[in-house]
């Protein structure tokens, strides 16, 4: 079945610099790939998705970067704020082949005043 | 327009209790799909069902644990027999299609 690793767990950054979080995955069958956001003791919250046939998708401040021949995808936070600390979780699917998703192991991301 | 709507937030059980979960999917998902996400940890695939039909239990327990999607009504996750391990957040998604899926608020589930 499909493994989906995340790096780094944790990450902490200045206000205002940019994050990068970065996944692999191994089922080259894999064709859909959002990211969740989830706050302590708060529902995962889409915040951006991908399929493979888009190698780049934006949204104001959110990016998501995907390179199939890799199977890699990596999310890109730029202008941190504060209220951008939570939990940032990856995922994949096949979508068409039972939707499920399949979750990275989660980054904990802090952003300094 | 509700969104995923899942009872109760919070379930305190004793050991070999019944633990029963639900939740309603937004308004028009035919999709259902329940998670568990233990302390500090991802969230893991338990179960995917539509209307009436189970499609794919492959993250559930073989022992235990059931879920249903009846025709009217909410998803059910039962826990049969409960033991300390269960303990968890159980969250619940809803979809249309192939398209996102959207999480409820959780249940957290506390064995005691």
């Amino acid at each position: 079945g499909e493994n989906v690793e995340q790096h780094p767990s944790t990450l902490s950054v200045q206000e205002g610099d940019s994050a990068v979080i970065k996944c692999t995955y191994s089922d080259s069958a894999s064709n859909y790939f959002p990211w969740y956001k989830q706050e302590l003791g708060k529902r995962p919250q889409l915040i951006i998705d991908i399929r493979s046939n888009v190698g780049e998708k934006k949204d104001q401040r959110i990016a998501v970067t995907l390179n199939k021949t890799a199977k890699h995808f990596s999310l890109h936070i730029t202008e941190t704020q504060p209220e951008d600390s939570a939990v940032y979780f990856c995922a994949a699917s096949i979508t068409g082949g039972g939707n499920k998703l399949t979750f990275g192991t989660g980054t904990q991301l802090k952003v300094e005043l | 327009n509700a969104g995923v709507m899942q009872n109760p937030r919070h379930l305190v059980r004793r050991r070999g209790q019944e633990a029963r979960l639900r939740c309603s999917p937004m308004k028009g998902h035919s999709h259902v799909y329940w998670y568990r996400q233990l302390p500090e940890e991802g969230l893991k695939f338990m179960v995917y069902l539509q209307k009436e039909n189970i499609i794919d239990e492959s993250g559930m327990p073989k022992e235990r644990f059931s879920a249903e999607f009846p025709k009217e009504g909410p998803s059910i996750l039962r826990i049969q027999q409960v033991v300390r391990g269960d303990s968890a957040a159980y969250f619940c998604a809803s979809s249309l299609d192939d398209q996102p899926q959207h999480f409820g608020d959780g249940t957290r589930l506390s064995i005691l």
